[in-house]
């Protein structure tokens, strides 16, 4: 149990094109989920706290009129990279948060790689 | 920021036990240490989480010391798919909402030797 999956796995766009990426629980519904960027080598770092039915919560430094979120329903999340830059080359990973005892859990999906050329 | 120290690299051969330290002098009495790793190129993998009682599931077991200050994360018997980074975090227990997000540090990078 506790799957999430996200699509793509690998996407190569232009500069100057936006990009979806799409992360679905398949045996849950996820009333939060998360964001997270991880660039080659270094840790991963939390962009966005995505809730279901409301705004996303950015962190300190996350541009949200470029990294767009939407939530829209309990088993799928959306984050649209608008107007991608080669900076923006990276891997884009979603998680789903699940009740477990002792405390609220997060379940991973598979990460997709971004390369804008 | 994390709130956890790792050592950046540890080696363990094949079928040996891995012990994984981390320590985290400054955990509150609520905050729980969860246990993930990430293996190259996937998303993380939970592992497990404890209070202050020592944990164990199919994957692994969690060791933490009485002052709560470190804590052990073993896995019995290492194999070569157990090579990852493994992140040791701490975070207030919730179900679901804001207090639920993780914060990563740079982890420990376990490479098991055939």
């Amino acid at each position: 149990g506790a799957v999430v999956s996200q699509h793509p796995s690998r996407v190569i766009c232009k500069s100057g094109t936006s990009v979806k990426i799409e992360c679905r629980s398949l045996d849950f519904q996820a009333t939060t989920m998360f964001w997270y960027r991880q660039f080659p080598k270094q840790s991963l770092m939390l962009m966005a706290t995505s809730n279901e039915g409301s705004k996303a919560t950015y962190e300190q430094g996350v541009e949200k009129d470029k990294f767009l979120i939407n939530h829209a329903s309990l088993t799928l999340s959306t984050l649209t990279v608008t107007s991608a830059h080669p900076e923006d080359s990276s891997f884009y990973i979603c998680s789903a948060s699940v009740r477990l005892a002792g405390g609220g859990e997060q379940y991973f999906g598979p990460g997709t790689r971004l390369t804008v050329t | 920021d994390a709130k956890t120290t790792q050592p950046p690299s540890m080696d363990c051969a094949e079928g040996r036990a891995a012990n994984l330290p981390c320590n985290h002098s400054t955990i509150s009495g609520n905050e729980y240490v969860y246990w993930y790793r990430q293996i190259h190129s996937q998303g993380p993998q939970y592992i497990i989480h404890g209070l202050k009682n020592n944990e164990t599931n199919e994957m692994a077991s969690l060791i933490i010391t009485e002052d709560r200050k470190s804590s052990t994360l073993i896995l019995p018997h290492a194999t070569l798919r157990d090579t990852a980074v493994y992140y040791c975090i701490v975070r207030v227990a919730s179900y679901g909402g804001a207090t639920n997000k993780l914060i990563f540090g740079t982890g420990t990078l376990l490479a098991v030797q055939p």
